[in-house]
């Protein structure tokens, strides 16, 4: 069965810091992989998607990249947050139709 | 443009039956999902429909009208662990990408 990890779970960080957020999904292949953020109270934003290796849509411009190194490794940072990067960060991934979500990381810029 | 909408809030009785309704405009509509987010958690895949009518998983159905551009998630039989957040979500032309509501928040009271 499929699985996808997500770390770490929360996460403080000062404005003005780096940020690198892991995702792997485990007992699939080639799956496409998605990035989203929710705001407090606010719905779900896609940030980015990825069909394959090395291969990133942005959807939003921000101050939030992303990579894929492996084909089940989906990686998103910043070199400089900002007070508004807060917020509840979930990677995605499917292979069909629906949509699987990693456990998320509560991110709180200070 | 895109847009999906649904009631931001609904409460319900343990024991009753609640519909939620969502209303979609989209460009190349590909199939509708609905997901569950418990308060603090990643949102979790109800179901999917892509074809015109009523799909039922045990207590949770969801029905779809393309040509109306009209969804609902039916709930019976609520229980106390169904408060909730529902995210009504569709496919919009491009398959890699998904269009989401702000999700209705339901309470279901004793």
């Amino acid at each position: 069965s499929q699985t996808i990890h997500q770390w770490p779970a929360t996460l403080v960080q000062p404005v003005g810091s780096p940020l690198s957020l892991e995702c792997t999904v485990e007992g699939t292949s080639n799956p496409n992989l998605y990035w989203y953020r929710q705001a407090a109270g606010r719905g779900l934003q896609l940030l980015f998607y990825s069909v394959g290796i090395g291969q990133i849509s942005s959807e939003v411009p921000q101050n939030l990249s992303a990579s894929r190194p492996q084909d089940r490794q989906f990686i998103l940072s910043s070199k400089k947050l900002l007070l508004s990067d807060s917020g509840f960060y979930l990677c995605a991934w499917s292979v069909r139709n629906e949509q699987y979500f990693g456990p998320g990381t509560r991110l709180t810029v200070t | 443009g895109q847009n999906i909408d649904q009631p931001t809030e609904m409460t319900a009785t343990e024991g009753a039956i609640v519909q939620i309704n969502c209303t979609y405009q989209t460009s190349g509509f590909n199939g509708l999902f609905w997901y569950q987010q418990h308060a603090g958690e990643a949102p979790t895949f109800l179901s999917y429909n892509v074809l015109d009518g009523l799909e039922e998983k045990g207590r949770f159905s969801s029905f779809l009208s393309r040509s109306k551009g009209y969804s609902y998630l039916l709930l019976k039989e609520l229980q106390m662990k169904d408060s909730a957040s529902y995210l009504c979500a569709a496919y919009a032309g491009n398959n890699r990408k998904l269009i989401w509501g702000l999700g209705t928040s339901l309470a279901v009271n004793p």
